[in-house]
């Protein structure tokens, strides 16, 4: 089925270590988000990209960055993990700003 | 600052109805959205309004009222799959979703 798969599905990482979480889409949508959720608290927006080759800062985007170096591909980076950064995070994809979006399946992150 | 208030927790029993609300305080509106999202998994779209009324979509139907900054998402004839959480998301002025922190919904036999 088309859509959008996240790379790991979960992980373990030390503190200070680094990782890269995968996002790939199949849908052609030019617009692609990463958010983080955590217990009690809305998802929040960590980095967007509008279209290929561009991105954007969302709400909360200290420790992490990103690329867009394509259409399908958007990869989230944290360069020295820390605890505060455990949380799930969920890659998503809109056709525009003005359409839904739609989530891959999230991939759950623990810093230890 | 921006805010989405949405209640914590809800119960309902099959087959009933439930209201669902969303009070919000946005820079600036481009449309509310609500989600379903179920326990270890990824939200997924049921509707969105922009224009003041209601929207109806099966047993599903979504209520917007701009000026109170106001919305509600009622679900009918009440199943047990319908236990998930529901997400309440505003378009802000910069066409980024804010989102509030969901309605746990839990349904009783």
């Amino acid at each position: 089925t088309a859509g959008i798969t996240q790379a790991p599905t979960s992980q373990i990482l030390a503190a200070g270590r680094s990782m890269t979480l995968r996002c790939t889409q199949d849908m052609r949508h030019n617009a692609m988000y990463w958010y983080r959720q955590d217990l009690g608290l809305g998802l929040r927006l960590i980095h967007y990209s509008n279209t290929a080759g561009t991105t954007g800062k969302g709400e909360v985007p200290d420790g992490y960055s990103v690329s867009r170096a394509n259409t399908d591909d958007f990869p989230l980076t944290l360069a020295s993990a820390v605890p505060s950064q455990t949380s799930v995070y969920f890659c998503a994809s809109s056709d525009d700003s003005n359409q839904p979006q739609h989530f891959g399946d999230g991939t759950r992150l623990s810093i230890l | 600052g921006q805010n989405i208030d949405q209640p914590t927790e809800m119960t309902a029993t099959e087959g009933a109805i439930v209201q669902i609300n969303c009070t919000y305080q946005t820079s600036g509106f481009n449309g509310l959205f609500w989600y379903q999202q179920h326990a270890g998994e990824a939200p997924t779209f049921l509707s969105y309004n922009v224009l003041d009324g209601l929207e109806e979509k099966g047993r599903f139907s979504s209520f917007l009222s701009r000026s109170k900054g106001y919305s509600y998402l009622l679900l009918k004839e009440l199943q047990m799959k319908d236990s998930a959480s529901y997400l309440c998301a505003v378009r802000d002025s910069n066409y980024q979703l804010i989102w509030g922190a969901g309605t746990k919904l839990i349904i009783k036999p």
